[in-house]
């Protein structure tokens, strides 16, 4: 069965710009969450969504938003990116919640 | 408030060496517990878990985790560690018996394997 993926692997942008993060779960899971790894902050939860419902966020800013689609696929939206935005983005999904969370490679972002 | 600590930054070993990796949580309840790991530019690797039952599991790679309620601990542990164990490992707590899948990580703690 293969695993998460997360497209694209890198991105570059520059302040100000937004940008759109992909997550295909695994097949047969509901659940998606991202997560967003810095040096300094370490693993934060963004959100988590449902059979399309957003079920939970984190203390992010309302920059960050996410969605779900019918086939369980998710995006993150960020919109005006700050220098600090730059971090590993990464996406997990599960069967059904709660269990445990299978995480894909991730989408490292840089914000010049 | 809901934390995970993991009081050791960094840990170096030497290949073949017993590893130990402490985690402590603070939690209203006995939370789910899991330990991930991660090679760099990688994303995480689930090693083990606890959701009830039997304090001490079995995950890959050999490790195992002994849950300790009276301490709040849930310590990864291997026998004997290879060069290829060498990367970021983290702790999180996951509230139990809810409708979320919200992890609380540690900040980590890096396992550098001398030969």
């Amino acid at each position: 069965k293969a695993g998460v993926t997360q497209t694209p692997r890198y991105l570059i942008k520059t302040r100000g710009q937004q940008v759109t993060l992909s997550c295909s779960p695994i097949s047969g899971h509901r659940s998606v969450s991202w997560y967003q790894q810095t040096p300094g902050q370490g693993l934060q939860f963004l959100f988590e969504y449902f059979s399309e419902t957003q079920r939970n966020k984190g203390n992010f800013p309302g920059r960050f938003s996410g969605r779900q689609f019918s086939n369980s696929r998710s995006e993150m939206n960020v919109s005006t990116l700050e220098l600090g935005d730059s971090a590993l983005y990464l996406c997990a999904s599960s069967f059904e919640v709660p269990n445990e969370q299978y995480f894909g490679p991730g989408t490292r972002l840089t914000v010049t | 408030a809901q934390s995970v600590t993991q009081p050791d930054i960094h840990i170096t070993v030497s290949e073949g060496a017993s590893l130990e990796l402490r985690c402590n949580y603070s939690y209203g309840a006995t939370p789910y517990l899991f330990w991930y790991v991660q090679s760099p530019g990688q994303g995480l690797q689930l090693l083990l878990k606890y959701f009830s039952g039997d304090t001490l599991v079995q995950g890959i790679k050999g490790f195992e985790a002994e849950f300790k309620r009276s301490q709040s601990s849930f310590n990864l542990r291997k026998p004997s560690v290879h060069w290829s164990d060498a990367a970021e490992y983290f702790c999180a707590v996951g509230p139990p018996g809810s409708n979320t899948g919200k992890l609380i990580f540690g900040q980590g703690t890096t396992l550098q394997v001398k030969p």
